[in-house]
């Protein structure tokens, strides 16, 4: 099974800050990734497909990128509305696999 | 506008058995496969089953495999969870999501809110 890693597990920001959260996949999954935010008590939202394509009424400060097994989540300037955990999610093989997470709240 | 409506959770024995339903609406439910994903309390999401859009093809967690069965009925436009033997480690939301595609993609573009299942004697 493919395992995903995420780093960090949690960051604090200030508002208008530029984001960055880490994946990595334990082999290569091509570009097989996807990004997901979830609020408290709420499902998780797709944000990100295929590493880098944004979801249907995605606000455009947020992006993705990579292949492989290394690939990067990025919100360019953190909004109050943001503060949710991250998930990065492999979909080349069965089992499908979610990174542990990563929370970002407001500094 | 696409809807998943999730039922059936509740408070559960160890041992014992609880069906989940998703009810679907906005979509034409046949075209796309299905998947269960559960959070359990305070953790991260962990994928439990998925379905083809047909109900042909199943696929399972190592978890789960043997206990639950995942089903659809596509003239009801509904997706269900058959789950026996609960353990307490089964505890968990779980989500009913849709695939973005006819076949078992697991890219899930569409969640329900959600159902809780607690196995707790």
């Amino acid at each position: 099974d493919i395992q995903m890693t995420q780093s960090p597990s949690s960051l604090s920001a200030s508002v208008g800050d530029r984001v960055t959260i880490t994946c990595q996949a334990s082999q290569d999954i091509s570009n097989y990734l996807n990004w997901y935010q979830q609020k408290p008590g709420k499902a998780p939202k797709l944000l990100i497909y295929d590493a880098s394509n944004l979801e249907t009424g995605v606000p455009s400060r947020f992006s993705g990128s990579g292949s492989g097994t290394d690939f990067t989540f990025t919100i360019s300037s953190l909004q109050p509305e943001d503060i949710a955990t991250y998930y990065c999610q492999q979909y080349d093989n069965l089992p499908p696999a979610f990174g542990p997470g990563t929370k970002v709240d407001i500094k | 506008e696409v809807q998943l409506l999730e039922s059936g959770g509740g408070l559960v024995q160890p041992g014992g058995s609880l069906r989940l339903s998703c009810a679907a609406s906005g979509f034409t439910f046949s075209s796309y496969a299905m998947s269960w994903v559960r959070q359990a309390p305070g953790k991260g999401l962990e994928w439990v089953s998925a379905i083809s859009g047909s109900g042909g093809s199943t696929y399972y967690a190592d978890s789960v495999k043997g206990r639950f069965t995942i089903s659809r009925d596509n003239s009801k436009n509904t997706l269900y969870l058959q789950m026996n033997s609960l353990r307490a480690e089964d505890t968990a939301v779980y989500y009913c999501a849709k695939d973005r595609s006819y076949t078992v993609t697991s890219s899930w573009g569409v969640w329900g809110k959600g159902t809780t299942v607690t196995v707790s004697s």
